[in-house]
C-alpha cells in the first residue's frame, strides 16, 4: 500500500520569497513520485516527476524537488514566488504493478501575496 | 497539443438518479482512469480500465458504479443510482504506456451535484 503526506493544507508567501511544500510517502515498492498543480477551474497538470537516477528533478515553471529515499520526501520549492503560482499542489506517489494508480496527498493551496 | 476532455462540466442529478460522465482521453492513450475529489478532501482513485477490462478498481467503486468504452474514443462513468455522498469533482486520466512511471493526464474535471 501506498499513502502521501503533504504538510500544510494552506502556504501563504510572499512574491518573489521561497516556496516550499512538503510532501512524504510511504511505499513498499520503490516509488514513482510526482508533483501535480491544480488551477481554478482547470484540470491537474504535471509539475515534474522522480522515477529513477538523479534525486534532484527540474519541472515547469522553475520549481524543483528533491527525492530523500532516506527521509521519504519530495518536497518542492521554487526559490521566488510569483503570483501566477497562486493555485492547489498535489504530491503523488505510485508504483509496483503496470498501468498502476496514482495515490495523492491532501494538497496545498498556495497564496501568493503582493 | 493533445488533452483530455470531460462533459459535462457541471451536473446536477437528483438522488437516485443515474448520470454518465463522459471523458474524450487522448487519442493514442491506452490507460483511462477515472479519480474523484469531494469538496475539501483528496483525489481519490475510484478504477483504471485497460484493453477493454478493468485493470483495478478502489473500495469506493461498488456495483452502483461502471465504466465502458462504447466507441474507442469515449470513456465513460456511470453511476446508477446517486446518493448525496457522490457529489464531487470527477477527473478522468489517461496514459499512453503501462510504465507507472509515466505521466498521467488529467481532463479538468466534472462536478457532480446529489441533490
Amino acid at each position: 500500500a501506498q499513502s502521501v503526506t503533504q504538510l500544510g493544507s494552506h502556504v501563504s508567501v510572499s512574491e518573489g520569497a521561497l516556496v516550499l511544500l512538503r510532501c512524504n510517502y510511504s511505499s513498499s515498492v520503490p516509488p514513482y513520485l510526482f508533483w501535480y498543480v491544480q488551477y481554478p477551474n482547470q484540470g491537474l497538470q504535471l509539475l515534474l516527476k522522480y522515477t529513477t537516477g538523479a534525486t534532484l528533478v527540474k519541472g515547469i515553471n522553475g520549481f524543483e524537488a528533491e527525492f530523500k529515499k532516506s527521509e521519504t520526501s519530495f518536497h518542492l520549492t521554487k526559490p521566488s514566488a510569483h503570483m501566477s503560482d497562486a493555485a492547489e499542489y498535489f504530491c503523488a506517489v505510485s508504483g509496483g504493478a503496470a498501468g498502476n494508480k496514482l495515490t495523492f496527498g491532501g494538497g496545498t493551496r498556495v497564496l501568493v501575496k503582493p | 497539443e493533445p488533452e483530455v476532455t470531460q462533459t459535462p462540466s457541471h451536473q446536477v442529478t437528483q438522488m437516485g438518479q443515474e448520470v454518465i460522465l463522459r471523458c474524450v482521453p487522448i487519442s493514442n492513450h491506452l490507460y483511462f482512469y477515472w479519480y474523484r475529489q469531494i469538496l475539501g478532501q483528496k483525489v481519490e482513485f475510484l478504477v483504471s480500465f485497460y484493453n477493454n477490462e478493468i485493470s483495478e478498481k478502489s473500495e469506493i467503486f461498488d456495483d452502483q458504479f461502471s465504466v465502458e468504452r462504447p466507441d474507442g474514443s469515449n470513456f465513460t462513468l456511470k453511476i446508477r443510482s446517486t446518493k448525496l455522498e457522490d457529489s464531487a469533482m470527477y477527473f478522468c486520466a489517461s496514459r499512453d504506456t503501462s510504465g507507472s512511471w509515466d505521466e498521467q493526464f488529467f481532463g479538468p474535471g466534472t462536478r457532480l451535484t446529489v441533490l
